[in-house]
């Protein structure tokens, strides 16, 4: 059982904006930054947020991170048929002395 | 450009070793940390272990008696090695880089997945 906890699924029309919350601890979210990757099934994960809200160079503007607290939360705003994916947040856990990540989010463009 | 690429067994007996290898091309494996993640069938991502390229590892603690992770810096490889495997071990296994941003948690590039099953 994971212990970054994010909703089983999320959805919204085209044009509209999506948000995808990830909820921790003080032992992760709460002492750490957060990241965001995008999985599209049968193809390599894709990282689309690191320091809680930076997009690497590539990942459009549409996407969007913040944190506050021991949570934190991806935004898709101009929703495409393309953003059709899981989404996964990812953080160190001190007690796990490891990587974390969330349970997943499968994001549903309707 | 950073490419990995997993190769090795697609199937393994239950009780026996599943060994992947990954190889990389675009960057130095001798920098930064070099990660195994999985996917179970119908389940999320996780996190396997990783080893740093000095040689430090650090493995998920419900794996951590069965996994070993090694680095070859001459062949621009680092490996995965899971003992005892069983049906559980079943997955998609990825390898991962933190080339950009040296952060472990921060995975810049991903390989496209080596699918592995255990069954008799």
């Amino acid at each position: 059982q994971s212990v970054l906890t994010q909703p089983p699924s999320a959805s919204g029309t085209p044009g509209q904006r999506a948000t995808i919350s990830c909820s921790g601890s003080n032992s992760n979210i709460g002492r750490d930054s957060v990241s965001w990757y995008q999985h599209l099934p049968g193809t390599a994960p894709k990282l689309l947020i690191y320091n809680n809200n930076q997009r690497p160079s590539g990942v459009p503007d549409r996407f969007s991170g913040s944190k506050s607290g021991t949570s934190a939360s991806l935004a898709i705003s101009g929703l495409q048929s393309e953003d059709e994916a899981d989404y996964y947040c990812a953080a160190w856990d001190g007690r796990l002395d490891g990587v974390l990540f969330g349970g997943g989010t499968k994001l549903t463009v309707l | 450009q950073v490419q990995l690429h997993e190769s090795g067994p697609g199937a393994v007996k239950p009780s026996e070793t599943l060994s992947l290898t990954c190889s990389v091309s675009g960057a130095s494996i001798s920098s930064y940390f070099w990660s195994w993640i999985r996917q179970s069938p119908g389940k999320g991502l996780e996190w396997i272990g990783y080893i740093y390229y000095s040689g430090s590892t650090n493995y998920n603690p419900s794996l951590k008696s069965r996994v070993t992770i090694s680095i070859d810096t001459s062949k621009q490889k680092f490996s995965l090695n899971l003992t005892s495997v069983t049906a559980a071990d079943t997955a998609i296994y990825y390898c991962a880089s933190s080339v950009e941003r040296g952060m472990a948690t921060v995975l810049d590039y991903w390989g496209q997945g080596a699918l592995v099953t255990v069954s008799s």
